[in-house]
């Protein structure tokens, strides 16, 4: 079982409010990501990191922003809610590059999800 | 670019039928190909992978067999439950852009009925 965990869970909030999904993993895993999954379960990279002090963008351009100033955290933020960034966002590992890295397989390791509504 | 094609849902089938969920994708070189399954209100879990052409991931009675000639990854099950009631992503690795996330699928919901 990974040990990755989203928090919160479901987050309720008004529009123009900042927010941050925090993510932590404890496998010690260098590479992160979030994806934000739509209504129709589509999933789109929005972030990743290769490890500490690096971030990048993904495939779907996002107003939120990510640090990564811990390996094990990795918070995602949006600094003025709106109705349109209501989503389900999905935090997920992978242990490439680490001692025990599963480099050629990819295997991502996701947390439960944080399911955000902006009124 | 890499992309990943698998059948639209809704799926639905009555219990002990026999599931094939259709993948194939597009992609340079040689990528590892996965199957996820992500429950109500869950994130996703890994279902089974294959790394390369000609090999068979299965877990839980599912299989799905790498084609390299064909580019398919298709799911079955030759007797689905109740229980397997979610939705379903196939996925590939791509190139080192992207760190090495997963290009998925859209996603197929499968619910089975007793």
């Amino acid at each position: 079982e990974a040990d990755i965990y989203q928090t919160p869970r479901y987050l309720v909030i008004g529009t123009g409010k900042k927010i941050t999904l925090e993510c932590s993993q404890t496998m010690g895993h260098d590479k992160m990501y979030w994806y934000q999954q739509d209504p129709g379960m589509e999933l789109h990279l929005i972030h990743y990191s290769y490890g500490v002090n690096s971030t990048e963008k993904g495939d779907l351009s996002s107003e939120s922003t990510v640090s990564r100033i811990r390996t094990e955290h990795f918070p995602l933020t949006l600094e003025s809610a709106r109705p349109s960034h209501t989503s389900q966002y999905l935090c997920a590992s992978n242990p490439a590059g680490t001692a025990r890295g599963r480099f050629e397989t990819g295997e991502l390791f996701f947390g439960e999800g944080s399911r955000l509504t902006v009124l | 670019g890499n992309s990943v094609t698998q059948m639209e849902g809704p799926v639905t089938l009555s219990e002990e039928a026999f599931l094939t969920i259709n993948c194939t994708y597009t992609a340079t070189g040689y990528p590892s190909l996965f199957w996820y399954v992500q429950y109500p209100g869950e994130g996703l879990q890994l279902l089974l992978k294959a790394t390369k052409a000609d090999d068979k991931g299965s877990n839980k009675g599912f299989e799905a067999t790498y084609r390299k000639e064909t580019t398919s990854f298709h799911l079955e099950k030759g007797s689905v439950q109740v229980s397997d009631s979610a939705v379903y992503f196939c996925a590939l690795t791509p190139n080192s852009n992207s760190g090495y996330a997963l290009n998925f699928g859209k996603g197929t919901s499968l619910l089975v009925t007793p």
